[in-house]
């Protein structure tokens, strides 16, 4: 199975402060997408960040932005100027091409300290 | 616009019993996948149906049954409840064009628990 796998089981971050969360990949395949996504307590999925792994330029959007790393095969996030609001779990997924299944990883609780 | 929408919120069976989860998507996609989230871990992938035929199905056994309507709406079924089937059920919609820049957008879910 090609997997995904998310090391930090769980993060302190001061609010204010930078944060990065970790994802490598395993696959053999020259074209997928990486997607991070927040679950708040509530449960809903929220989408994030793309990265296409032919784009040549990380990925931004807002405060946050992708670390990509092909020859590694690693795809962390990074959250700027954190805030109170970012406390959730955060799940690392990738995509296949030709279908939509996406593979998560077992996600990183992030708390944001006041 | 509404995002996508999943029905019930919460679900109390007992095992044995069969439950129907309802998800509608976004306006414009015709494709909806379902996934499992059992506690502490990521959602597991279990179908995906586009244009009211299956293009994908997990590793998860043959009680578990989907179907898509015309107005790209879905429903996802499970017979013989155990359990282990006790999770949050994650509804995604998206274009459906199978390209890996196609972005799932997830629904509040649907908490199942089986006694």
């Amino acid at each position: 199975a090609q997997k995904i796998t998310q090391t930090q089981p769980g993060m302190f971050v001061q609010e204010k402060e930078a944060v990065t969360l970790d994802c490598t990949y395993d696959t053999s395949d020259p074209s997928y997408g990486l997607f991070w996504y927040k679950q708040p307590s509530s449960g809903e999925m929220i989408f994030l960040i793309y990265q296409g792994s032919y784009d040549q330029q990380n990925a931004t959007e807002g405060r946050y932005s992708l670390n990509f790393q092909k020859a590694r095969k690693s795809a962390n996030l990074v959250i700027s100027a954190s805030q109170l609001g970012d406390s959730a779990m955060y799940f690392c997924a990738r995509s296949y091409f030709g279908n939509e299944k996406l593979t998560f990883g077992t996600g990183t609780r992030l708390t944001i300290i006041p | 616009d509404a995002g996508v929408t999943q029905s019930p919120t919460h679900l109390i069976k007992t095992r044995g019993q069969h439950v129907t989860l309802r998800c509608s998507p976004i306006s414009g996609h015709k494709s909806v996948s379902w996934y499992q989230q059992v506690l502490g871990q990521g959602p597991q992938f279990i179908f995906q149906y586009y244009e009211k035929e299956e293009r994908g199905r997990g590793n998860f056994p043959d009680r578990f049954s989907a179907r898509q309507f015309p107005n790209y709406s879905s429903e996802l079924n499970v017979n013989a409840l155990l359990l282990g089937d006790s999770a949050l059920y994650l509804c995604a919609s998206s274009f459906g064009q199978g390209r890996i820049t196609d972005t799932q957008y997830f629904g509040p879910g649907t908490r199942l628990t089986v006694l």
